[in-house]
């Protein structure tokens, strides 16, 4: 149980477009998704937590009108990267908290994505 | 949030028992240790969290010092699957959202 995962797990773009990246837990449900990016040889940066029915709280820096944080249902969360460029490159991960008495997080295995 | 200090890299022996050190020594009482591991390009994978006693499951032994202020990770028979990156991690509550270190770069030598 606890399975988080994301889609696509690769995806290239050309710069200027945006793209959408699905964070979903397929056996529990999850008020609350943090998004995380991680460039290379360098640990996970928190962008934003996600929670459902509610806006965004994006951590400092993170651009939120470039990164937008959709979380519709107890289940899936969305991060679109709008008008995507070069530096936008990088692995995007998401977690879900399992809501209830535990509230362990549980991480997606990422999505890579390349602007072209 | 306390913070934590992990040495950068570390090498192990395959089958040998690995012991990875964390420092958190402005950790308070009501704080978690938690232990995270990152295998190449692929999402964290959550080992281990403590409060105050020992633990154990069947990834790993968790030792925190009985002032807090430090804690270690023990792998007891290492395999090269186990070459990863190791965070640890405190955390007021456990819906905290996590912040990451740098962690530990271990290395699982045949």
């Amino acid at each position: 149980g606890a399975v988080v995962s994301q889609h696509p797990s690769r995806v290239i773009c050309k710069s200027g477009t945006s793209v959408k990246i699905e964070c979903r837990s397929l056996d529990f449900q999850a008020t609350t998704m943090f998004w995380y990016r991680q460039f290379p040889k360098q640990s996970l940066m928190l962008m934003a937590t996600s929670n459902e029915g509610s806006k965004a709280t994006y951590e400092q820096g993170v651009e939120k009108d470039k990164f937008l944080i959709n979380h519709a249902s107890l289940t899936l969360s969305t991060l679109t990267v709008t008008s995507a460029h070069p530096e936008d490159s990088s692995f995007y991960i998401c977690s879900a908290q399992r809501s209830g008495s535990s509230y362990e997080q549980y991480f997606g295995p990422g999505t890579r994505l390349t602007v072209t | 949030d306390a913070k934590t200090t992990q040495p950068t890299s570390m090498d192990c022996a395959e089958g040998r028992a690995a012991n990875l050190p964390c420092n958190h020594s402005t950790i308070s009482g009501n704080e978690y240790v938690y232990w995270y591991r990152q295998i190449h390009s692929q999402g964290p994978q959550y080992i281990i969290h403590g409060l105050k006693n020992n633990e154990t499951n069947e990834m790993a032994s968790l030792i925190i010092t009985e002032d807090r202020k430090s804690s270690t990770l023990i792998l007891p028979h290492a395999t090269l699957r186990d070459t990863a990156v190791y965070y640890c991690i405190v955390l007021w509550n456990r819906d905290d959202k996590i912040i990451f270190g740098k962690g530990t770069r271990l290395h699982i030598l045949p």
